[in-house]
């Protein structure tokens, strides 16, 4: 299975300001996404991280304010731009693994908990 | 538009005794349904796994259980202990085995248990 590490684990901002969230994987994987968990919601997913070329983002979710980077197969960023309250979230990076199988297994990391005041 | 549900929101239960969780879904073309643990303030654990062809599937302590015909799933918690306080999220993919599958989480429920 992946272990997945993401810096830093949470925040406090200011409104306007943005946040770099780094997620680290310990193997390569073909796949990683980004994840947004609101107080008392589900997850709901904000992109694919494409290695190499532009993320894929899902319907109100937009580049200028979140975006995405992922240089390698094993790390990837989110930025969260220009702040306000209602992004305070945990923001979860999830990379997909077939482990040998034939059905993809994903694993979340740690999150990150973001509070914007 | 895809749907998963799961009820009860919350539950308190005393250590040591058993509990179902429940999950009902509209996700299609279903392709597999998974249980996950979230402890607080950590990302979610893949607790089970299962396809259209599978109707239960244990984890040690934990079995969930399919009806791929009424599109409903449970998770049955056995003798629960203080680590089981968790939320518990049925996630449903729809697409095919081999990639491009979108996932519909549900809102999860929050166990409680008390000593």
């Amino acid at each position: 299975s992946a272990v997945i590490s993401q810096k830093p684990s949470r925040d406090i901002c200011q409104r306007g300001t943005s946040l770099t969230i780094q997620c680290q994987v310990d193997s390569q994987v073909t796949m990683m996404f980004w994840y947004r968990q609101q107080p008392g919601q589900s997850l709901t997913l904000i992109a694919t991280a494409n290695q190499g070329s532009e993320a894929t983002y899902e319907s109100g979710f937009v580049i200028d304010k979140f975006p995405i980077s992922r240089p390698n197969l094993t790390f990837s960023t989110l930025t969260v731009s220009n702040m306000s309250p209602e992004d305070s979230s945990i923001y979860l990076c999830s990379v997909e693994d077939l482990g040998g199988g034939y059905i993809d297994t994903q694993y979340f990391g740690p999150g990150t908990r973001l509070t914007v005041l | 538009k895809n749907q998963v549900e799961q009820s009860p929101q919350s539950l308190i239960i005393l250590e040591g005794k058993n509990c179902t969780l429940q999950c009902n879904y509209t996700v299609s073309p279903f392709s597999n349904l998974r249980w996950y643990k979230q402890d607080t303030g950590r990302g979610p654990v893949s607790l089970t796994i299962m396809t259209f062809s599978e109707n239960t599937k244990s984890n040690g302590r934990y079995t969930a259980t399919l009806d791929a015909d009424t599109k409903q799933s449970s998770l049955h918690i056995t003798a629960s202990q203080l680590s089981d306080s968790a939320s518990y999220i049925c996630v449903v993919s729809a697409g095919s085995n081999f990639g491009n599958e979108k996932l519909t989480f549900g809102t999860g429920t929050r166990l409680t248990i008390i000593p």
